[in-house]
């Protein structure tokens, strides 16, 4: 069965720090799809990345990057220089691909709350 | 494109009651997804459908619970009898369900309170 951890609950920096948000996930596939979405005080969510599992490069976007090693079943994000406006909560998510080959559901990580105090 | 669109955005109902959910996905899109996010239990996949077409729903709580795709551009997610235990809040999502698992994209969801 697929799952998805994100070991930190809330954290709190001040702005400008840099922060890393872990995400540590488990499947049996060997081809899978992970993402992370990001979802602001007014509730809707997000989406960031999409990553593929054949696909270790890491990403980078702005102040965000994406750390993604197979070999630690590890997808970490981390926002560089953060803002306030960076305070949302952070989800991690696991797709495996579906038996028809097309898309599966999500299995979600239970978020991490990322403060940034000005 | 307006992206997907729920309604209503708030409910609040009486427990016994029937209430309906509304989704309409992204034009072009052919997966569609029910999630339901509680303080408990997270972001859970209630079930999803392809080309219309149920395809998991090992994610509904149970019996009062049932979800219909009948054309690419709508879906309902109906509760019936609905109970306090239901309050939620309910996202819809689509996405481009071809080979490589497409991003998806969620509505705004709809706040459940059953009271």
């Amino acid at each position: 069965a697929q799952k998805v951890t994100q070991a930190q609950t809330e954290i709190s920096v001040v702005e400008k720090e840099d922060v890393t948000l872990d995400c540590v996930y488990e499947t049996r596939d060997t081809t899978y799809y992970l993402f992370w979405y990001k979802q602001p005080p007014s509730g809707e969510l997000v989406f960031l990345i999409r990553r593929n599992s054949f696909d270790e490069q890491n990403e980078i976007s702005g102040r965000y990057s994406w750390n993604f090693q197979k070999s630690t079943s590890s997808f970490n994000f981390t926002i560089t220089a953060s803002q306030v406006v960076d305070s949302a909560v952070y989800f991690c998510a696991l797709s495996e691909l579906g038996s028809g080959g097309g898309a599966d559901g999500l299995t979600f990580g239970k978020g991490t709350h990322l403060i940034i105090q000005p | 494109d307006a992206g997907v669109i729920q309604s209503p955005r708030h409910e609040v109902t009486e427990m016994g009651q029937e209430v309906t959910l509304r989704c309409k996905p992204i034009s072009g899109h052919n997966s569609l997804f029910w999630y339901r996010q509680t303080m408990m239990r997270g972001l859970e996949l209630l079930i999803y459908f392809n080309n219309n077409v149920p395809i998991d729903d090992s994610g509904m709580p149970e019996d009062r619970f049932s979800a219909k795709m009948p054309n690419a551009s709508f879906s309902t997610l109906k509760i019936q009898p609905s109970e306090p235990r239901d309050s939620a809040v309910y996202f819809c999502a689509s996405s481009w369900g071809g080979v490589g698992n497409a991003e998806a994209f969620f509505g705004q969801g709809t706040r459940l309170t059953v009271v």
